[in-house]
């Protein structure tokens, strides 16, 4: 079935230093969203990209949809404490309408 | 608005034991969704609820697991006998319009910590 890789599972970073999430797919995307759990929290949207090539921004967070489709990223410029928790990619399911998920980075800000 | 809210925040029962999971979607919402997610892997869906009726249950992992949405409002998880593989965070998650499709992101509850001894 259609599954999603997300990578790094975890990622260190010293504050101020940058993040960044991939997510990988074996078959072309329609769309991905993207998801932030805090820490004891529940996931929270962020952003969909629908589009082939295409970049929003918020903020420091950026994010990209490959041309092929097939894969997506999220960096964050300049990491800070309230960025710590776990990103989650969600890209669309064609076969049933669903959301897939990837296992998750999660960011660590080294004390 | 009120946002999406589960009952109760944990569980630790027993093998064999019966628990039922309860999740109030935001007011409006037609979709409801159930997911799982076991310590430190991915969120799997279970199912997806439009008003009262099921619209996809191939999430749910077996017959000992059965939600129901009565009157297309709040909805429950009940899962009897529990198994320990069922241990996990189980979230609950609404949208007005069809996730993804009508770009409408999906809004989650805080979640039930399910551990099963």
């Amino acid at each position: 079935g259609q599954q999603v890789m997300q990578i790094p599972q975890y990622q260190h970073v010293q504050e101020g230093e940058d993040f960044t999430t991939y997510c990988n797919s074996s078959t072309t995307l329609s769309n991905i969203q993207w998801y932030k759990q805090r820490p004891g929290g529940h996931p929270v949207f962020l952003i969909q990209l629908v589009k082939s090539g295409e970049v929003k921004k918020q903020k420091r967070l950026t994010f990209q949809f490959g041309e092929a489709k097939k894969n997506s990223s999220l960096h964050i410029t300049a990491t800070q404490t309230t960025d710590v928790g776990t990103y989650f990619c969600a890209p669309f399911m064609d076969s049933n309408y669903q959301l897939i998920w990837g296992a998750g980075t999660k960011l660590i800000i080294k004390p | 608005e009120a946002g999406v809210t589960q009952f109760p925040s944990h569980s630790v029962i027993e093998k064999g034991q019966t628990v039922t999971l309860r999740c109030d979607p935001i007011s409006g919402h037609d979709n409801l969704y159930w997911y799982r997610r076991v310590m430190g892997k991915e969120i799997k869906f279970l199912l997806h609820f439009v008003k009262e009726s099921k619209q996809d249950e191939s999430g749910m992992p077996n017959n000992r697991f059965l939600a129901e949405r009565t009157g297309g409002t709040y909805s429950t998880l009940k899962v009897q006998p529990a198994e320990l593989e069922d241990s996990g965070v189980y979230f609950c998650a609404s949208s007005q319009g069809r996730a993804v499709l009508y770009n409408s992101p999906l809004h989650f509850g805080n979640g039930t910590r399910l551990t099963v001894t």
